[in-house]
């Protein structure tokens, strides 16, 4: 049963189109986020959901859209998608938030891998 | 400055070599200290966390010195399956937020 389970893995489309990835966890985690890897393998936090709620944005462009309709699901929309755009995203959950090390363990599902034409 | 650097590597070790990987960080109100591992093609899995005093586990040991604001990773009797990208993670928390930073990742290859 897999802890944190991201669809569809694979995306390829066309620039300018509109595309959706999904993420859940049934780890009971309350901290829900999205991660970008380019193609020299940089990994930098895109987003990040307490609780259905955004508490970090890290000046991604506005065409990125996340939703968390509750705290297991943590969905991703981009619209008007661009050559740049390609990479790895990868959606993963912690506990939850604190000083403590516990709570900021990443959990982190199989990544969904998105090319753009 | 990039806010956790690390030694870019590669690493081309044999097996049985016992190998280090440094990584440094910029804010020192960071929290709390991570060595995640990444194979080819997959997702980064966390090895282990470091504490102030030192960890150790099996084979792996890491080390935190908040003064000089600087994590280690030491591996000894590399084995090929330790052939991986080496990940170094620092998290600050502030408020309400905490916010883990990836460095760019060290790579190692273990050959026979």
């Amino acid at each position: 049963d897999t802890a944190v389970s991201q669809t569809p893995k694979y995306l390829v489309t066309q620039m300018g189109n509109d595309k959706s990835i999904k993420c859940e966890q049934n780890l009971g985690h309350d901290t829900m986020y999205w991660y970008k890897q380019d193609s020299k393998k940089f990994l930098k936090i895109m987003f990040s959901y307490n609780n259905k709620e955004l508490i970090i944005n890290e000046t991604v462009p506005n065409r990125f859209s996340p939703k968390s309709p509750d705290k297991a699901h943590l969905n991703l929309h981009i619209n008007s998608l661009e050559l740049g755009d390609s990479a790895v995203y990868f959606c993963a959950s912690s506990p939850g938030q604190g000083k403590f090390s516990g709570a900021n363990v990443l959990t982190f599902g199989a990544g969904s891998r998105l090319t753009v034409l | 400055r990039k806010e956790v650097e690390q030694d870019p590597g590669p690493f081309n070790v044999p097996e049985g070599a016992t190998v280090a990987f440094n990584c440094t960080y910029s804010n020192s109100a960071s929290q709390s200290f991570f060595w995640y591992r990444q194979d080819c093609r997959k997702e980064p899995k966390l090895l282990m966390s470091v504490y102030s005093s030192g960890n150790e586990d099996g084979r792996f040991t890491a080390q935190l010195n908040r003064a000089s604001q600087y994590i280690s990773l030491l591996i000894r009797d590399s084995k090929l399956s330790d052939s991986a990208t080496y990940l170094c993670v620092v998290n600050k928390y502030n408020t309400n937020a905490g916010k883990s930073t990836f460095g760019d990742g060290t790579t190692l290859t273990v050959k026979p």
